[in-house]
């Protein structure tokens, strides 16, 4: 497997503009998890989807950010307009079910992760 | 509420000595607990975990980790330190507790790890 997909790696916007990130999440995984990145603030989880499912978004910052999961293999966080503080790497995980035979339960499975500039 | 600390922003030794990087967790119930260690530019990879079982835990590496339940911890470590495992390494916990699975994790702000050659 190719592991998580992110999509782009790098992204340079000015401030106003639209953003999306792209996730494409191991396959038979069936949780799904964006998180960001920042020296100051560390690593905080955004969103957390269970079968496609929108569980736990209290990390989501305000109403600018927004993610969607319309199937098992994709998912997308959107920011919109964005902010020079939305400036950040956002990591996309996944994690397979418990039943999983050789999964190691509860393991997440970061991807390469996107950084994202505003300017 | 779940929580995970690591005392320690950044932690230096020196090659070939031993190294400990600390973490302390609070749960409800019972805990899984994971590392994770993160190399510049990239994503978190596993390193190790402890669900049950033995409370000395071995991982990728060369790494293993102590679960100790009266203290909560659960510290990284490593024999003889290499160059290469210059890092940041997070701590991670979860509620083994998790209804209808719910696999929230919550991560430590993590420790960086400097080995001087």
């Amino acid at each position: 497997d190719a592991g998580v997909i992110q999509s782009p790696r790098h992204e340079v916007t000015e401030m106003g503009q639209e953003v999306t990130l792209r996730c494409k999440p191991i396959s038979g995984h069936n949780s799904l998890f964006w998180y960001r990145q920042t020296m100051m603030r560390g690593l905080e989880l955004l969103i957390y989807f269970n079968n496609n499912v929108p569980i736990d978004d209290s990390g989501m910052p305000e109403d600018r950010f927004s993610a969607k999961m319309p199937n098992a293999s994709f998912s997308t966080l959107k920011i919109q307009p964005s902010e020079p503080r939305d400036s950040a790497v956002y990591f996309c995980a996944s994690s397979p079910p418990s039943v999983m035979r050789g999964e190691i339960r509860g393991t997440q499975y970061f991807g390469p992760g996107t950084r994202l500039t505003v300017l | 509420a779940q929580s995970v600390a690591q005392p320690e922003d950044q932690v230096n030794v020196a090659e070939g000595n031993p190294l400990t990087v600390k973490c302390t967790y609070s749960v409800s119930g019972n805990p899984y607990l994971f590392w994770y260690v993160q190399y510049p530019n990239r994503g978190l990879q596993f390193l190790l975990k402890y669900i049950t079982g033995d409370n000395l835990v071995k991982g990728s590496y060369g790494f293993e980790a102590e679960f100790n339940k009266s203290q909560t911890s659960f510290h990284l470590k490593k024999p003889s330190a290499l160059v290469s495992d210059s890092a940041l390494y997070f701590c991670a916990v979860r509620d083994i507790r998790g209804s209808g699975g719910y696999q929230k994790v919550t991560f430590g702000t993590g420790t960086k790890l400097q080995v001087i050659p």
